[in-house]
Parts: structure tokens; C-alpha cells; sequence
């Protein structure tokens, strides 16, 4: 079966200082990997996704991006943190190899910028 | 106008209430729908996933779909303190498509 990790769980930053949330994968190849963000009574806005190695689609302008090095593995970072990048982090992951053709998410990363 | 419009609620109901869930949306290309479950402090996990127009059982959860009024609702039977959390609904037009549009979640809390 298929899993997806995210780590940190949690993460305090401050202001200016640069961000790098992990994404990995596991029991499936070449899946579409995609980043949201969640902010409260705002709903899931999606900031990126891949549809494979190397292939990045951004959503929202803004100044945090994306890299997929490895076939499970996303990445979202950020050179200079706002106040504003403050929210819950989702990771998530479909295929077509699934009986649904929608998207599984991860456990997600809490991050808070000071 | 937002893509799809969801009550956020907060919606308090005792242990044993049949409880409904409620989106609507303006795209008539919505072909596909999922509700999602988020528990506090976690990622949001499939519950159920429809197309079209029609009703789909799974358990105690029923989801419901009129695409000619552009309405979609979940509905729990038998509602559990452990279906406390908030509900998220979403769809898609085209198969394969990579964006998923999201209500803001409805925030359940089923009261012992």
C-alpha cells in the first residue's frame, strides 16, 4: 500500500530565514506530487504540483518554491520566510493506478513564522 | 463568486443525530466529488468519491449529488463522537485533471 511522510511536523521560524519542507512517497511510481497550503477558513490553496522528476507547475505567485529530485520526493522551499507563509502545509500524491483517480495527503507540516 | 461555496459552521449536533453536510458550486464542468475528513492537526483523508449525479453508500455515510442544481451533500447516520472533525468537500471536471477545487470545511463536533 501506499504511504506518504512529511516531515517536520512542526516548524517555528523567523522572519527572513530560509524554509525547506520534505515530501517522500512510498509503494507507487511516478506519481503527481502537489504542495497546498491551509490556512484557517481560508480552505486548501495548491501552490504546486509535478507530474514527474524535474517538472514543477506553480499555481500561486509568491516566494516559495518547488523541486522534485527524485521520483517520490518533493520538495517546497523558501530563501527568505513572511509572516504571511505561517500556515499548515499539505503534501499530496495521486496515480492513476488507484481506484480513485484523486489525490491522498500526508500528515502535513505546521509551520509558524515570528 | 468562489468556485465552491461550503458552510464552515462550526455544527454541533448529540451522539446518534443524522447529520448533513453541504456544497455547492458554480462550474457545471464538475463531474467528479470526494468529501474529505480532517481531524485537528492532520491531513485531510478520502471518504468518499462519487461521479456524477447520483447517491453512494459506504457505511454510515452517504454522499449525494444534483448536478442540476449544482449541490452536493454528505450525510452521516448514526453519528459517532469519533466523526468529530471538520469536513472538506472538493471536485474536479476532467478526468486526469490536476486541480482539485476545495469548500472551506464544515467543523463537526458530535456531542456524547
Amino acid at each position: 500500500s501506499q504511504t506518504i511522510h512529511q516531515w517536520p511536523a512542526t516548524l517555528v521560524q523567523p522572519v527572513g530565514s530560509p524554509l525547506s519542507l520534505e515530501c517522500t512517497v512510498e509503494g507507487t511510481s511516478n506519481p503527481n506530487l502537489y504542495w497546498y497550503r491551509q490556512a484557517a477558513g481560508r480552505g486548501l490553496q495548491l501552490l504546486f504540483y509535478s507530474v514527474g522528476i524535474g517538472q514543477i507547475s506553480s499555481e500561486v505567485p509568491q516566494n516559495l518554491s518547488a523541486s522534485r529530485p527524485q521520483d517520490r520526493q518533493f520538495i517546497l522551499s523558501s530563501k527568505k520566510l513572511l509572516l504571511s507563509d505561517s500556515g499548515f502545509y499539505l503534501c499530496a500524491w495521486k496515480t492513476l493506478q488507484t481506484s480513485t483517480d484523486t489525490q491522498y495527503f500526508g500528515p502535513g507540516t505546521r509551520l509558524t513564522v515570528l | 463568486q468562489k468556485e465552491v461555496e461550503q458552510d464552515p459552521g462550526p455544527l454541533s449536533v448529540p451522539e446518534g443525530a443524522i447529520v448533513s453536510l453541504n456544497c455547492t458550486y458554480s462550474n457545471s464542468a464538475f463531474q467528479y466529488f470526494m468529501w474529505y475528513r480532517q481531524y485537528s492537526r492532520k491531513g485531510p483523508e478520502l471518504l468518499m468519491y462519487t461521479y456524477s449525479s447520483g447517491n453512494k453508500e459506504d457505511g454510515r455515510f452517504t454522499a449525494q449529488v444534483d448536478k442540476s442544481s449544482k449541490y452536493i451533500s454528505l450525510f452521516i447516520r448514526d453519528s459517532q463522537p469519533s466523526d468529530s472533525a471538520t469536513y472538506l468537500c472538493a471536485m474536479r471536471a476532467q478526468t486526469g485533471a490536476n486541480n482539485l477545487f476545495f469548500g472551506t470545511g464544515t467543523r463537526l463536533t458530535v456531542i456524547p
